[in-house]
């Protein structure tokens, strides 16, 4: 079964700093690999989207690697801003479980001043 | 382009209650996904749906069900209510059924059982 892990749990930067948050999966059989942006009490936002085929995406600010074959995925932020500040989640689309994507326990991110 | 719309955003319910969400899909998309997001256990999948039939479904008692109307749009149901049962409901949309594609999610129903 599938399991995704995430490390750390929380993480309290000063404003400036360059960042990665790190995201396990147990089963390197993925369709894909999402990161999410998760503010209090709110829905999901996407920031990445990385295939199976695919090692890394960049978006602005962001960017996300995946290594299928060590079960690993990095969300890299670049000079980190008091906005950044939120959960980050990582999913996977695996073909061996019925869920439609699997969650890891996310990352709480505090940038401050 | 509009995005995932949820209704309503915040629900109180009694235990023993019944309750109906609502999840209007990006235009054009036609799979509807439903989680449920608790502290204690993080983002679990429910079910998902696709041209008005359930695809796949996740660990969850009989007490949860849905569907899908023709316009793609879903809803949740939930029999019974339990105290558990309180948690931030997302509905995620996608273009297709497929594993690979990207998923979007609404802003949520919050759902508190008294």
């Amino acid at each position: 079964k599938q399991e995704v892990t995430q490390i750390p749990a929380a993480l309290s930067v000063p404003e400036g700093e360059n960042l990665v948050l790190n995201c396990s999966f147990t089963d390197s059989a993925i369709y894909n690999l999402q990161w999410f942006r998760q503010d209090p009490g709110k829905g999901l936002t996407s920031l990445l989207l990385i295939q199976s085929s695919q090692r890394e995406q960049t978006s602005g600010r962001l960017n996300a690697s995946l290594d299928k074959s060590s079960g690993r995925s990095t969300l890299y932020i670049a000079a980190s801003q008091p906005g950044d500040s939120a959960t980050y989640l990582c999913a996977v689309g695996s073909p061996y479980n019925t869920d439609k994507l699997i969650f890891g326990t996310g990352t709480r991110l505090q940038v401050f001043p | 382009k509009a995005g995932v719309t949820q209704t309503p955003r915040y629900l109180i319910k009694t235990r023993g209650q019944q309750v109906t969400l609502s999840c209007s899909p990006i235009s054009g998309h036609r799979s509807v996904s439903w989680y449920q997001q608790t502290p204690g256990q993080g983002l679990q999948f429910l079910f998902e749906y696709f041209s008005e039939t359930q695809r796949n479904k996740g660990n969850f008692p009989g007490r949860f069900s849905g569907r899908q109307f023709s316009n793609s749009r879903s809803e949740m149901n939930v029999s019974t209510l339990e105290l558990g049962d309180s948690a931030l409901y997302l509905c995620a949309s996608s273009p297709t059924d497929s594993l690979n594609t990207e998923a979007f999610f609404g802003q949520g129903t919050r759902l508190t059982v008294v």
